[in-house]
């Protein structure tokens, strides 16, 4: 079993729908939850970086962890067709020698 | 502020050689890390380096080294390639060290004949 487990989708979705993104893990020791969004022959560019349970809103993009049930989303309201790019969920613990765990990434394609 | 830079963008080396990769952090930041991004295998980390030292590493072989430069630019190094080398290495920066969110660059897309 993978540490951290995401859907691979692909997810299409027309503009202007709410995309729900979703990630669950299995180690409960995760304390730091990020997510990076990579468009096609770029780097990860970092989103949303959050720290243990709760919400956080930045924009058109809402974060979410629920450590209790070891699941973490990400909503972005308002598609975009340049939101069309790979999201990927990222976790670390406070232990953890600066190393981050992806998940597989999903492939979001908004479509105009 | 120039984010994290790395060069060359895309190395083609056959079996066998050894490669380098460079990569230049965020002002300010001395923490770098490694990843590999192997096709359907996602981020695998490889090398985490701060003040100079190497801190952590992840599950590749020693012919995967680098090292990080009084600078904090980093290098690293792949000896005796192998064909499954071929991936995108991704090099990342932070402020001092831990957790601290991680700013990629564009990586070096490493191809092996």
């Amino acid at each position: 079993q993978k540490e951290v487990e995401q859907d691979p989708g692909p997810l299409s979705v027309p503009e202007g729908a709410i995309v729900s993104l979703n990630c669950t893990y299995s180690n409960s020791a995760f304390q730091y939850f990020m997510w990076y969004r990579q468009y096609s022959r770029k780097g990860p560019e970092l989103l949303m970086y959050t720290y243990s349970s709760g919400n956080k809103e930045d924009g058109r993009f809402t974060a979410q962890v629920d450590k209790s049930s070891k699941y973490i989303s990400l909503f972005i309201r308002d598609s975009q067709p340049s939101d069309s790019a790979t999201y990927l969920c990222a976790m670390s613990a406070t232990h953890q020698g600066g190393k981050l765990i992806f998940g597989q990434g999903t492939e979001l394609s908004v479509k105009p | 502020e120039a984010g994290v830079t790395q060069s060359p963008t895309h190395l083609i080396k056959t079996r066998g050689q050894q490669a380098t990769l460079r990569c230049s952090p965020i002002s300010g930041h001395t923490s770098v890390y490694w990843y590999q991004q192997a096709l359907g295998l996602g981020l695998q980390f490889l090398l985490w380096y701060d003040e100079g030292e190497e801190r952590n590493r992840g599950n590749f072989p020693p012919r995967f080294s680098g090292r990080q430069f009084p600078n904090y630019s980093s290098e690293l190094n792949v000896n005796a390639l192998e064909l499954e080398d071929s991936a995108l290495y991704l090099c990342a920066s932070s402020l001092v060290m831990g957790n601290q969110p991680q700013h990629f660059g564009d990586g070096t897309r490493l191809s092996i004949l």
